[in-house]
């Protein structure tokens, strides 16, 4: 079965544009994370949905930041404009029920110049 | 909020040598993660601890959650150059299920 699918690997983009990430969860899993690791701040959860409801969005550093979840197989994190400071690795992970284990996927590299 | 306190931050240890990483926090755990990062790489699911003196383990790996669910400790055995990378302790946050990290414990084995 194939895990946690993240696209893109890597994305390198200018100040000011929009960035948009994509995650698609394993199949049957109802809730969805998506966090951000720096080496300053560490790994940091941003917003979570439960059955494509969002639930938590406090960690979503702006308003600059926004996530969809439109269906039970896919999600977006919108970056909207892009800043320096933004550069990160951006992790997608789901799980079946939050209690349970989380699976992460492979990480989006972001790097905005 | 909930932090997570992660010990040692590095840690160099020979093949072959056995090694314990801590995870400590303020306030109550609601389920404890342990989650292991190649360099580069997302995070692989090692163990997950929810009952006050729980113990699991996996190969050569075993986690444990006190009794008082504040801490949990990450013992491995006969390192081997595998079990190189960061280790990350992660906790559900109260009743919510995002989880918060600790920052990591960087594992080098030495040949």
């Amino acid at each position: 079965d194939a895990g946690v699918i993240q696209s893109p690997r890597h994305e390198v983009t200018e100040m000011g544009q929009e960035v948009t990430l994509r995650c698609k969860p394993i199949s049957g899993h109802n809730s969805l994370f998506w966090y951000r690791q720096t080496m300053m701040r560490g790994l940091e959860l941003l917003i979570y949905f439960n059955n494509n409801v969002p639930i938590d969005d406090s960690g979503m550093p702006e308003d600059r930041f926004s996530a969809k979840m439109p269906n039970a197989s896919f999600s977006t994190l919108k970056i909207q404009p892009s800043e320096p400071r933004d550069s990160a690795v951006y992790f997608c992970a789901s799980s079946f029920r939050g209690v349970n284990e989380q699976f992460f996927g492979p990480g989006t590299r972001l790097t905005v110049l | 909020s909930q932090e997570l306190e992660q010990s040692p931050q590095s840690l160099i240890v020979q093949e072959g040598k056995n090694l314990t990483i801590n995870c400590t926090s303020s306030k109550t755990l609601y389920g404890l993660y342990w989650y292991k990062q190649k360099y580069g790489e997302g995070l692989i699911f090692l163990m997950m601890l929810q009952k006050g003196g729980e113990e699991k383990s996996h190969e050569k790996i075993t986690a444990k959650l006190d009794e008082k669910k504040q801490q949990s400790s990450l013992h491995i055995t006969a390192s081997q150059p595998s079990h190189a990378g960061i280790y990350l302790c992660g906790a559900r946050r109260g009743g919510a299920d995002g989880l918060t990290f600790g920052k990591g414990t960087h594992l080098i084995i030495q040949p």
